[in-house]
This record gives C-alpha cells, sequence and structure tokens, in this order.
C-alpha cells in the first residue's frame, strides 16, 4: 500500500529534551515536505526537500532541522523543543512537478511540549 | 500574509443538500488548485483538482469551480452526506517553486 508512515503519533516531552520525528515513504516520490496545523492558520510548511540531500526552508522553519540522507526517509528533529511548538504536525511527498495530484499526507505527529 | 484563504471555519449542512466550500486566493500564477479532505486523527487526503486553464472540474458527487477574475474557487457536494462531514482545506500549487499553500480549512457538518 501506498504511503507516508510518521511516528510517534503522539508525543508528550519536556522543554529543551531534543526529539525526532521520523516519515517514511514506499512511492519512490522526490519531494517531501513537513508542515504544522494551528487552528486558524491551516497548514504551514516547515521545510521541505526536493530530493536526496537537497533541503531547503518553508514558511516557518524556527527552531527546526530536517536531513534527507535517502529518498525515502526525511526525519524532522527539534533540538532545543519550547512550547509554541505544540502543534499537530504532519509529513507529505509527491512526486516533483505533479501539482495537479497534490500530496499524500502521513496520519500525522501531535506533539506537547510543556 | 495568507495567500490562500477560507473564510468560513464551519459549515452545516442538511443531508442530501448541496455543499458549498468557497476560497480566495491572492496569486495569479498559481498553477493548480486542489481540495483536501481531513477527518479526525488522519492526515488530509487529496480529493480534487483543477488546473488554472479550466473552469469546472467533476468527479461524481464533487465538482470544483474556478472563477479566475475573482481570484476564487468552490468545491460542492451534491448530494451531501453525513460521511462527508470533515476539515476541507482548499490549496493551491505554484509550479515555479513546487510548492503548495494551504487555506485554513473549514470544517463541513452534514446533518442526517
Amino acid at each position: 500500500e501506498a504511503q507516508v508512515t510518521q511516528n510517534p503519533r503522539y508525543l508528550i516531552t519536556v522543554t529543551g529534551k531534543k526529539l525526532t520525528v521520523t516519515c517514511s515513504q514506499n512511492m519512490n516520490h522526490e519531494y517531501m515536505s513537513w508542515y504544522r496545523q494551528d487552528p486558524g492558520l491551516g497548514l504551514r510548511q516547515i521545510y521541505y526537500s526536493m530530493n536526496v540531500e537537497v533541503t531547503d526552508k518553508g514558511d516557518v522553519p524556527e527552531g527546526y532541522k530536517v536531513s534527507r540522507k535517502e529518498k525515502r526517509n526525511f526525519p524532522l528533529i527539534l533540538e532545543s523543543p519550547s512550547p509554541n511548538q505544540t502543534s499537530l504536525y504532519f509529513c507529505a511527498s509527491s512526486r516533483t512537478g505533479t501539482g495537479g495530484g497534490g500530496y499524500t499526507f502521513g496520519s500525522g505527529t501531535r506533539l506537547t511540549v510543556v | 500574509d495568507q495567500q490562500v484563504k477560507q473564510n468560513s471555519p464551519s459549515l452545516s449542512v442538511q443531508e442530501g443538500r448541496i455543499s458549498i466550500l468557497n476560497c480566495d486566493y491572492t496569486n495569479s500564477m498559481f498553477d493548480y488548485f486542489l481540495w483536501y479532505k481531513k477527518y479526525p486523527a488522519e492526515g488530509p487526503t487529496f480529493l480534487i483538482s483543477i488546473s488554472s486553464i479550466k473552469d469546472k472540474n467533476e468527479d461524481g458527487r464533487f465538482t470544483v469551480f474556478l472563477n479566475k477574475s475573482a481570484k476564487h474557487l468552490s468545491l460542492h457536494i451534491v448530494p451531501s452526506q453525513p460521511g462527508d462531514s470533515a476539515v476541507y482545506f482548499c490549496a493551491a500549487y505554484d509550479y515555479n517553486f513546487n510548492k503548495f499553500y494551504f487555506g485554513s480549512g473549514t470544517k463541513l457538518n452534514v446533518k442526517p
């Protein structure tokens, strides 16, 4: 089954404790991206990657890091989480340049930073 | 500044009637417009899209209309079913930046 898999689904952590949210896709997509969803703000892009070893900032990159060492994996790293990073996070992938087909999204990771 | 806006946070419709969800955008260079549907505890799923060179696209009960002069698109669901109750996100795609811009979502409630 074609899918994007995120882990964990739920995470509660404390301020300053480094964490990683994993994302993996099995569709051989070149393009991968991370979004956060907040009430009234919709989906905002954090980082994206157009292919292996190519990453770039989205609209809200502060406090986040990513890496793309393999085509299928695109982990999101929070080096020192803060309460304002409490949010619902989605990883997504697509073939590059296929805007009409849209993204395939993961099921989401609900992060709470206390 | 949001380039894609959904001004109605929620919409309630009776089963069997038409649901109309609206979306406005600011950038006339967008290449595609898309609608996603999101159930609680799940990721958004792609529903339907329309190219910027068209004004209508239909897929079963779902039709998307694009009015480029007004920079407005809408999603019509006919007839509405209780299973359509979800949050609907409008999105626009910019080919030059390979980027999607999302609206804030409209929560649709279809009452039996």
